[in-house]
């Protein structure tokens, strides 16, 4: 099955500056990868994703990238602000079988912006 | 906020009990995928339904079991609960199709004592 490997598990950052957080997948036939936020004891919030078709996606300070060949995909935040600290997970879809996506997630990625 | 909506919000059992959570879509959403997160972890897939099938599986054994329903809103069943089995539940709605937002509820916490 997909494996989703996410780094750095905690990431630092001065408000104003950029965050980055990378993820990898194993299976090639992945073609679905959102990112969710997640705020201490609240939802899951999907804030962008990708398909496989497209290399970039950008939504005001947040943006993907997807490398189909190196399969591994990033969220970019720029111009950090204090409520932009949370949990990020990645996710990637198996597609195949499923009409749907049952989405693999990675391990997550605390984010915590210093005002 | 996404209009999925689960409940309970918090419960609390005994191990080897039973319990039935439970979740309604998002206006218009015709699938429900429920997944598992345990403290600090990403949420792990259980299982979803569509058409009120059972439409894929994660690695969860049989006393994990679901139903969906006519108005695409659906239930997890566990029986026979573990201590491990203590986590957030959260369920996720979605148009059946590929490459589909999923967007999901707010959760549910089960602690098993």
């Amino acid at each position: 099955g997909e494996n989703v490997e996410q780094h750095p598990s905690t990431l630092s950052v001065q408000e104003g500056d950029s965050a980055v957080i990378k993820c990898t997948y194993s299976d090639s036939a992945s073609n679905y990868f959102p990112w969710y936020k997640q705020e201490l004891g609240k939802r899951p919030q999907l804030i962008i994703d990708i398909r496989s078709n497209v290399g970039e996606k950008k939504d005001q300070r947040i943006a993907v990238t997807l490398n189909k060949t190196a399969k591994h995909f990033s969220l970019h935040i720029t111009e950090t602000q204090p409520e932009d600290s949370a949990v990020y997970f990645c996710a990637a879809s198996e597609g195949g079988s499923f009409g749907n996506e049952k989405l693999t997630f990675g391990t997550g990625t605390r984010l915590t912006i210093i005002p | 906020e996404t209009g999925v909506t689960q409940s309970p919000t918090h419960l609390i059992k005994t191990r080897g009990q039973q319990v039935t959570l439970r979740c309604s879509s998002q206006s218009g959403h015709n699938t429900v995928s429920w997944y598992q997160q345990a403290l600090g972890q990403g949420p792990q897939f259980i299982f979803q339904y569509y058409r009120e099938e059972e439409n894929g599986r994660g690695n969860f054994p049989p006393r994990f079991s679901g139903l969906q329903f006519p108005n695409y809103s659906s239930e997890l069943n566990v029986n026979a609960l573990e201590l491990d089995d203590s986590a957030l539940y959260l369920c996720a709605s979605s148009l059946y199709g590929l490459a589909r937002e999923q967007y999901f509820g707010p959760g549910t916490r089960l602690t098993v004592t």
